[in-house]
């Protein structure tokens, strides 16, 4: 199983300033990997897939990249809607389809 | 506008069995693989389960296996999961959430149907 490990667990930020999540596969993921944005009481919503493309409707203040086997998340300027948890999850070799443990982007 | 519905959570005994629906609508539903996905309060994200476009392949987390069964009927546009021997750990709230084409992200969620395991 590839397990993810998402860094850090919280991360506070001011907003209008840039956000960078890390996340971490255990093994080549290839970029099969997705990244989800989930608000509370809400269902995750799709952000981003093959770890640099938006999916439909997403802002290009979101941006993803990855070096080896280090995916970020990148939020150029954080806007207030913005602030949720984040999850990424691999896609590259299941079952199962794992995700990491999530970071908490919150208002400093 | 695309759609899942879930259905069918509640409080069940430990040991006992439930079953959950999900009503999709707005896609070609039998083109795309489902999965069940939940989330324990105050946890992340667990996939649970998937099913291929046609129904010919399940798949299940181990924690889940041999307890948990995942269907579908193409038909009637909707995907089930019949839980038997529920544990407490299996409270969560439970998603089902479909493929943007195969196995790459999930694009549509539902809303979520929660089921607490208690005595």
């Amino acid at each position: 199983e590839i397990v993810m490990t998402q860094s850090p667990d919280t991360l506070s930020v001011s907003p209008g300033e840039r956000a960078t999540l890390s996340c971490r596969a255990s093994q080549d993921v290839s970029s099969d990997l997705a990244w989800y944005q989930q608000k509370p009481g809400q269902a995750p919503r799709l952000l981003i897939y093959g770890a640099s493309t938006r999916a439909t409707g997403i802002p290009a203040r979101f941006s993803g990249s990855w070096s080896g086997t280090e995916y970020t998340l990148t939020i150029s300027s954080l806007q207030s809607e913005d602030f949720a948890v984040y999850y990424c999850q691999q896609y590259h070799d299941w079952p199962p389809l794992t995700f990491g443990g999530g970071t908490k982007v919150e208002i400093k | 506008e695309v759609q899942l519905l879930e259905s069918g959570g509640g409080l069940v005994q430990p040991g006992g069995s439930l079953r959950l629906s999900c009503a999709a609508s707005g896609f070609t539903f039998s083109r795309y693989t489902i999965s069940w996905v939940r989330q324990a309060p105050g946890k992340g994200l667990e996939w649970v389960s998937g099913i291929s476009g046609d129904g010919a392949d399940t798949y299940y987390a181990d924690s889940v296996k041999g307890r948990f069964t995942i269907s579908r009927d193409n038909f009637k546009n909707t995907l089930s999961l019949q839980m038997n021997s529920l544990r407490a750990e299996d409270t969560a709230v439970y998603y089902c959430a479909k493929d943007r084409n195969w196995a790459d992200g999930f694009d549509v969620w539902g809303q979520g149907t929660i089921i607490t395991v208690s005595s």
